[in-house]
């Protein structure tokens, strides 16, 4: 059964910096490119951020491009974002999904940015 | 960058009513390699987004066959034949032939 489990939201001030992780278990992960996408309250889904399965490439969406940096570790199975500056746009439930199609999702992890 | 554009925002149904929910790109999804992806995806209350669809037509694993999907280039249609309550949420369409984006979703309502 595939499994993605994300952790490491919380409530921050502006500016301050958090790091996110999502644990994959039930595929072979380092055979997948990883997805972060995000939405906000009430709102649509946004992509945020994509790594191929070898971290050879890194892409991400021009609202979080200088300020969110992607990585991974396929030898523990887990995905991170880095997430510096932040802003109160930048208040959402953060998720990671695999592959291109983003057949499996997490159950999100929330983070709030509020002074 | 690509825009997938959905209508209706808001769709209210009947059980048993079968409905439709378009979804237009602003660039053809058609990939090179033969591919358009094309993806249909609901998010029930409270809960995570689940994948329906892929490649445009192909059910997903588990998804019951009263969801259909279709279409080519630019205009996609999900339809569900006889909406049941468990189908209440919104549904957001989803490119990722040039980079990924999702369309601004449709809420199904019951009546």
């Amino acid at each position: 059964e595939v499994q993605l489990v994300e952790s490491g939201g919380g409530l921050v001030k502006p500016g301050s910096s958090l790091k996110l992780s999502c644990v994959a278990s039930g595929f072979t992960f380092s055979s997948y490119g990883m997805h972060w996408i995000r939405q906000a309250p009430k709102k649509g889904l946004e992509w945020i951020a994509l790594i191929y399965y070898d971290s050879s490439n890194k892409y991400y969406a021009d609202s979080v491009k200088g300020r969110f940096t992607i990585s991974r570790d396929n030898s523990k199975n887990t995905l991170y974002l880095e997430m510096n500056s932040l802003r109160s746009e930048d208040t959402a439930m953060y998720y990671c999904a695999p592959g291109r199609g983003l057949a499996y999702w997490g159950q999100g992890t929330l983070v709030t940015v509020s002074s | 960058d690509v825009v997938l554009t959905q209508t209706p925002s808001i769709l209210s149904a009947t059980i048993g009513q079968s409905v439709s929910i378009s979804c237009r790109s602003s660039q053809s999804l058609l990939d090179s390699d033969g591919n358009t992806y094309l993806y249909w995806f609901l998010q029930r209350p409270g809960q995570s987004p689940q994948r329906l669809i892929y490649l445009v037509s192909n059910l997903g694993s588990g998804v019951p066959n009263r969801f259909s999907g279709s279409g080519s280039g630019t205009d996609f249609t999900l339809k569900i034949s006889g909406v049941e309550a468990e189908d209440l949420g919104v549904y957001y369409c989803m490119q990722a032939t040039h980079a990924l984006t999702f369309g601004s979703g449709t809420k199904l309502e019951i009546k």
